[in-house]
């Protein structure tokens, strides 16, 4: 009954590479997230949809495009894995009005 | 544009000793400022929320407007509050952005 769950938790590919983390939350949140955290621990807000609809993308590369089939799922693909977005990538839901983020276990992504 | 400024990367105490985790932030409009931890390898979790004025895990903060200040405080560590402390801010429609953390260290 986990409320925001990432799959996988470690995912580890070659340079060059496509791949996909998924995200989905069972509280009826009406907005999701990405973040980034970096090897500093750094944590960057990479997009955020409410209701199906992009409503920020900060200055991420393009390599990156967020999905979002359902209000309950945002998926994440990345195209073109550079060794640079080695991180662990977390996914967060929240209410609009309630500011409260859940966040999810996280994905350790590595690029080799 | 809203920034939260964690001036402290790493802090070390010793058990039994009282903790402060220092916070300021600018901000452009009514933000609602958080205290979030995260222990080894897991995920983030809500510590503290300034509206809820709660104390968990002993841990209190008081937001002071006249300073643009949220620090976290709490007047004995233990070895289990070992973790990586993030002050948020949320303010209208933008999302949480978080300061660069602190790294707690209690000491045995």
């Amino acid at each position: 009954d986990t409320a925001v769950s990432q799959t996988p938790k470690y995912l580890v590919t070659q340079m060059g590479n496509d791949k996909s983390i998924k995200c989905e939350q069972n509280l009826g949140h009406d907005t999701m997230y990405w973040y980034k955290q970096d090897s500093k621990k750094f944590l960057k807000i990479m997009f955020s949809y409410n209701n199906k609809e992009l409503i920020i993308n900060e200055t991420v590369p393009n390599r990156f495009s967020p999905k979002s089939p359902d209000k309950a799922h945002l998926n994440l693909h990345i195209n073109s894995l550079e060794l640079g977005d080695s991180a662990v990538y977390f996914c967060a839901s929240s209410q609009r009005g309630a500011n409260g983020y859940t966040f999810g276990s996280g994905t350790r992504l590595t690029v080799v | 544009a809203q920034r939260v400024t964690q001036p402290e990367k790493l802090l070390s105490v010793f058990k039994g000793a009282p903790v402060e985790l220092k916070c300021n932030y600018s901000y452009s409009g009514s933000p609602e400022l958080f205290w979030y931890v995260q222990y080894s390898r897991q995920r983030l979790q809500l510590l503290l929320r300034h509206i809820s004025r709660e104390s968990i895990k002993g841990f209190t903060a008081d937001l002071n407007k006249g300073e643009t200040s949220f620090h976290l405080k709490k007047p004995f560590a233990q070895e289990e509050d070992s973790a990586m402390y993030y002050c948020a801010l949320v303010s209208g429609n933008t999302p949480l952005v978080f300061g660069k953390g602190t790294r707690l260290s209690v000491i045995a």
